[in-house]
């Protein structure tokens, strides 16, 4: 049973334009929640996290929106660039725990 | 900067061996965690620790063990090797607080 869902296996975006990524899980507990960026033959990266009191997060290009009553966030890359090309995990973790239940990922292609 | 750092990018083996994959970390880190990542099973978690001596097994044990006999030091361990083994093996390093931070990873594939 896969409590955090990302249903997009891939993704492809024109250079410039917005990436959306998706992300639904469906344990009420997770109270902290994470994106992860992967290229091939390297480990995942922290690119950017929200804690369940918060609805949206900000880190330069990368924005994360959180709608709890959904159980549903989204990362928004603006504008997307070729470097982002790359598997990104979603994450999330339960109060109290630091164990993180992960995402199978979604591939993103940016198309120069 | 935060560094883990897994011994190995590429292993060979042999179908019956044994394996150990070594994992370490330079920030006192309380928890480390090894993984596997397959194409469209995204990471499943093998093993984690959370201090010293101490192992909790994760969703996919089977075949594996460790030893966490330092801190800094996360060994998994690959007893009689099988081919269903060939992956990517990942580990990571957190903290009681936030996200966790991740090796580069080691490419293993058994034969």
């Amino acid at each position: 049973d896969q409590q955090v869902k990302q249903n997009s296996p891939s993704l492809s975006v024109q250079e410039g334009r917005i990436s959306i990524l998706n992300c639904d899980y469906t344990n009420s507990m997770f109270d902290y929640f994470l994106w992860y960026k992967k290229y091939p033959a390297e480990g995942p990266t922290f690119l950017i996290s929200i804690s369940s009191i918060k609805d949206k997060n900000e880190d330069g290009r990368f924005t994360v929106f959180l709608n709890k009553s959904a159980k549903h966030l989204s990362l928004h890359i603006v504008p997307s660039q070729p470097g982002d090309s790359a598997v990104y995990f979603c994450a999330a973790r339960e109060a109290g725990s630091y164990q993180l239940t992960f995402g199978k990922g979604t591939k993103l292609s940016v198309i120069p | 900067d935060v560094k883990v750092t897994q011994s190995s990018r590429y292993l060979v083996k042999r179908t019956g061996e044994k394996v150990f994959l070594e994992c370490v970390q330079d920030m006192d880190h309380e928890n480390m965690f090894w993984y596997r990542q397959d194409p469209g099973l995204g990471l499943r978690l093998i093993y984690f620790s959370y201090d010293v001596k101490m192992k909790e097994k994760g969703d996919i044990p089977e075949g594996y063990s460790v030893s966490r006999e330092k801190k800094e030091r996360f060994s998994l361990i690959l007893e009689s090797a099988s081919t269903n083994q060939t992956s990517m093996y990942l580990c990571a390093s957190s903290t009681n607080d936030r996200g966790q931070y991740f090796g580069a990873g080691t490419r293993l594939s058994v034969l």
